[in-house]
């Protein structure tokens, strides 16, 4: 049974990179499609990219320009970069897969991530 | 970009009240709607994908209809561990888009 699992800084400057981390255990990386969604507080959930086994991303337009994902196949990680930060990017974020109905039914338990100066 | 808009954003119930949740998509998304269940400082999970199937393990109170633009998510007996933040997901477009939450609170 998959299981993820995220690490990265819970606090990060403005105009600073943020960069997060989800480990996959119990499964295959390769097998799956990895996504990355967020929650400001208090606020919905906004999905914010893909990355395919293959290295394939889709982003938001919003985040495209300052955003990064990329998978490491030999430390079965899932990567999020988010460059130039401000504040509105604080929030809570989670690395999440698909399963074979196409909703995300595995879901890691989320970075805390504050922006600030 | 597809909106997906959640009505009501906040519903009070009581124990064994039927509760019903709509969520619109600004344009046909088929039945690839999806439906998460969140409590506070937890990560979403899922019960309901393709608009109307049970993810496993979740009880059978729970049921999903509709296709195109329109769904509903029904609790037919609304339960203690029910009280939490109910969010509907559209997965057509490549682009995924969540719906902005309904608060189900205790009457």
């Amino acid at each position: 049974q998959v299981q993820l699992q995220q690490s990265g800084p819970g606090l990060v400057k403005t105009s600073e990179t943020l960069s997060l981390t989800c480990t996959v255990s119990g499964g295959s990386i390769n097998s799956f499609y990895w996504s990355w969604i967020r929650q400001s507080a208090g606020k919905g959930l906004e999905w914010i990219g893909r990355v395919y086994s293959s290295g394939i991303t889709n982003y938001i337009p919003s985040l495209e320009s300052r955003l990064t994902m990329s998978l490491d196949t030999s430390k079965t990680q899932v990567s999020l970069r988010l460059k130039s930060v401000t504040a509105a990017d604080t929030a809570v974020y989670y690395c999440a897969t698909a399963g074979a109905g196409g909703a995300f039914d595995i879901w890691g338990p989320g970075t805390v991530v504050t922006v600030s100066s | 970009d597809i909106q997906m808009t959640q009505s009501p954003s906040t519903l009070s119930a009581s124990v064994g009240d039927r509760v019903t949740i709509t969520c619109r998509a600004s344009q046909s998304i088929s039945i690839w709607l999806a439906w998460y269940q969140q409590k506070p400082g937890k990560a979403p999970k899922l019960l309901m994908y393709k608009a109307s199937s049970l993810e496993s393990g979740v009880p059978s109170r729970f049921t999903g209809s509709g296709s195109g633009t329109e769904f509903t998510l029904t609790i037919s007996s609304l339960q203690p561990d029910d009280f939490a933040t109910y969010f509907c997901q559209q997965y057509s477009n490549y682009l995924v888009s969540f719906g902005g939450g309904t608060k189900v609170e205790m009457k």
